[in-house]
């Protein structure tokens, strides 16, 4: 199975600095991407996804951007972070076609 | 767009009692269906899923659920629940090879009173 490694696990930023969170995973090739945000009462919010190596789909409008510089390595980036960009942050991976995601440890952002 | 409905937000139930989750989805294509789990301070973890064949799908710890496509559900099942399913689900969608993306409902939050 997938490994999914993400850190820092937790991050206090203040408002207007640059974030930049990173993804790595294991035990696959090719693998498509995920960032979520969690949020209570909201579930799993999809803010990117990649099927390979530059190919980013962004799902939502926001302050944040996403690239994808290696097959097996997905980074989430704001130039200055809002006071909104707080929340629990989590990288998936998944195979293509009829396979599961696994999940790294998430990321709790608090922007100050 | 695909999309996953999750109704209830937070069910509250006694040890042993039977418990049912609802899941509706809305997708255009062949659907491949999850249920997560995430227990208190725990990364998510697939709690059993369903690609094709038979649509009742048996889980880990004794959870089920069944795909009726002709309502558009994945309902998850225990008949018999412990305090340690305490815990919050998320019902899941994506697509065949090219609609891969993964959509989450909003997710279910379970308690159980011992």
């Amino acid at each position: 199975s997938q490994t999914i490694h993400q850190w820092p696990a937790t991050l206090v930023q203040p408002v207007g600095s640059p974030l930049s969170l990173e993804c790595t995973v294991e035990g696959t090739s090719n693998p498509n991407l995920y960032w979520y945000r969690q949020a209570a009462g909201r579930g799993l919010q999809l803010l990117f996804y990649s099927v390979g190596i530059g190919q980013i789909s962004s799902e939502v409008p926001q302050n944040l951007s996403a690239s994808r510089p290696q097959d097996r390595q997905f980074i989430l980036s704001s130039k200055k972070l809002l006071l909104s960009d707080s929340g629990f942050y989590l990288c998936a991976s998944s195979g293509h076609s009829n396979t599961e995601a696994f999940f790294g440890q998430g990321t709790r952002l608090t922007v100050v | 767009a695909q999309s996953v409905s999750q109704h209830n937000h937070h069910v509250i139930l006694s040890e042993a009692a039977s418990l049912e989750l609802g899941c509706n989805y809305s997708y255009g294509g062949t659907v491949n269906l999850f249920w997560y789990v995430q227990y208190p301070g725990q990364h998510l973890q697939l709690l059993l899923k369903y690609f094709s064949g038979d649509p009742l799908v048996k889980g880990i710890k004794g959870f089920e659920a069944e795909f009726i496509k002709s309502k558009f559900s994945f309902n998850l099942r225990k008949p018999s629940v412990q305090w340690s399913d305490t815990a919050e689900y998320f019902c899941a969608v994506n697509g065949d090879f090219g609609n891969e993306k993964l959509t989450f409902g909003t997710g279910t939050r379970l308690t159980i009173i011992p």
